[in-house]
Parts: structure tokens; C-alpha cells; sequence
């Protein structure tokens, strides 16, 4: 069974770090491509990064592009999102993805919830 | 950016009715390679997206026959047919064919 579980989100301060993590299990991590996508309090979803299988290729959104990293450890089955110069409208429920082929999000996790406020 | 511009927002149907969700995008969503990453999810209330249709009309595994995929170019359409309770929820258009990748506004399913 495909199971994809993030963490460490939490209430940080405007301009402050966070790093998620979602281990992946259930199927060869190392095989696919991942995605990040948020969803704000009440608002639709939002992707807002994407990273290749072996690393080689990583996308963002205009939104988080030159703040946000996505990376991964294919050794521990693990996912990241590094989140720097965090602001209020980066609040959101953050999900990770598993992307089947060509983009389509398979699976995704149940969420972590990501509060910027002071 | 690809803006997919989803309508009606809100959609109330009757038990066993059809309904009909349009997604229409600021480009063409068609790749060079001939395929189009059009994709719909639905986001049931309390519970992440799950995927119901890729590449414009497939259904994903396990999805039922009732939901339907169509279009092309910048103009699609999910229909339900003979909704049921489970259906109620938010769903999501999503292209893949430009980047960034983008989300449609979303329609929420309410049952009359």
C-alpha cells in the first residue's frame, strides 16, 4: 500500500525556516518523481514544486521560486521541502505527491499544516 | 502562467442527476508531443485530492464509469453522471503541459 506521511510543520515567525520531510512507502521511491502542492486556509490548491526521480530536474513556483528548496533521499525514502524567508501567505496545508507518470499525482499525503504568523 | 479558469464555482445537483464541470485554460493545453496533461482531482471534505481523470478523459483506478473526461485545445469538461453522495466535494482541474504547473480554481459539488 502506497503510504505518504509529511512533517514538521508547526507555527513559525515571518522571515523563519521550516524544513518538511514525507517518507514514502509502498512502492520504489527512487523510480518516481514527487511533487509539493499547498492549499491555504479555505483556498484551492496550489503546486508549487516538482522534483525528478534522481534529482536532476527541480521546478517551482513563481510564488516560492529562490526561498523554497525540494530535495530528496532516495537512501531513505524521503522527501524535503526546505521553506527560508517564510511570509503570512505561505500559510497553507502542505501535501506531497507521488507523480505516476508524466505529472499525473497518483497519491498524496494527508498534509502538514505550515502557520507563519508573529 | 496557464490560468484555468473553472465554472460554475458551486454546482447543487440532485441524487442521480448529471453534472457538469467546465475548465477552460488560457492556453492550449495540447504538448508537442501530442499529448495533453489535463488532469481532475477531487478533494472530498476533510481529505486530500485524490485523482479521478489524466490526460483528459482516462480514469484512474478504481474511478467509476460515471465520471467522464472530454475536450481539447483549452476548452474541457468533467461530467458526473447519476451523482451520488460520495461525489460531493471539490474538484480540481490541473495542466502539466506548461510550467509552472497550475490548478484551476476548483468547482464545489454540494447535493441538493
Amino acid at each position: 500500500e502506497v503510504q505518504l506521511v509529511e512533517s514538521g510543520g508547526g507555527l513559525v515567525q515571518p522571515g523563519s525556516s521550516l524544513k518538511l520531510s514525507c517518507v514514502a512507502s509502498g512502492f520504489t521511491f527512487s523510480s518516481y518523481n514527487m511533487h509539493w502542492i499547498r492549499q491555504a486556509p479555505k483556498k484551492g490548491l496550489e503546486w508549487i514544486a516538482l522534483i525528478y526521480y534522481d534529482s536532476s530536474n527541480k521546478y517551482y513556483a513563481d510564488s516560492v521560486k529562490g526561498r523554497f528548496t525540494i530535495s530528496r533521499d532516495n537512501s531513505k525514502n524521503t522527501l524535503y521541502l526546505e521553506m527560508n524567508s517564510l511570509r503570512s501567505e505561505d500559510t497553507a496545508m502542505y501535501y506531497c505527491a507521488k507523480d505516476y507518470s508524466s505529472y499525473i499525482l497518483d497519491y498524496w499525503g494527508q498534509g502538514v499544516m505550515v502557520t507563519v504568523s508573529s | 502562467d496557464v490560468v484555468l479558469t473553472q465554472t460554475p464555482v458551486s454546482l447543487s445537483v440532485t441524487l442521480g442527476d448529471q453534472a457538469s464541470i467546465s475548465c477552460r485554460s488560457s492556453q492550449s493545453l495540447e504538448y508537442s508531443d501530442g499529448y495533453t496533461y489535463l488532469e481532475w482531482y477531487l478533494q472530498k471534505p476533510g481529505q486530500s485530492p485524490q485523482l479521478l481523470i489524466y490526460g483528459v478523459s482516462n480514469r484512474f483506478s478504481g474511478v467509476p464509469d460515471r465520471f467522464i473526461g472530454s475536450g481539447s485545445g483549452t476548452d474541457f469538461t468533467l461530467k458526473i453522471s447519476r451523482v451520488e453522495p460520495e461525489d460531493l466535494g471539490v474538484y480540481y482541474c490541473f495542466q502539466a503541459t506548461h510550467d509552472p504547473l497550475t490548478f484551476g480554481s476548483g468547482t464545489k459539488l454540494e447535493i441538493k
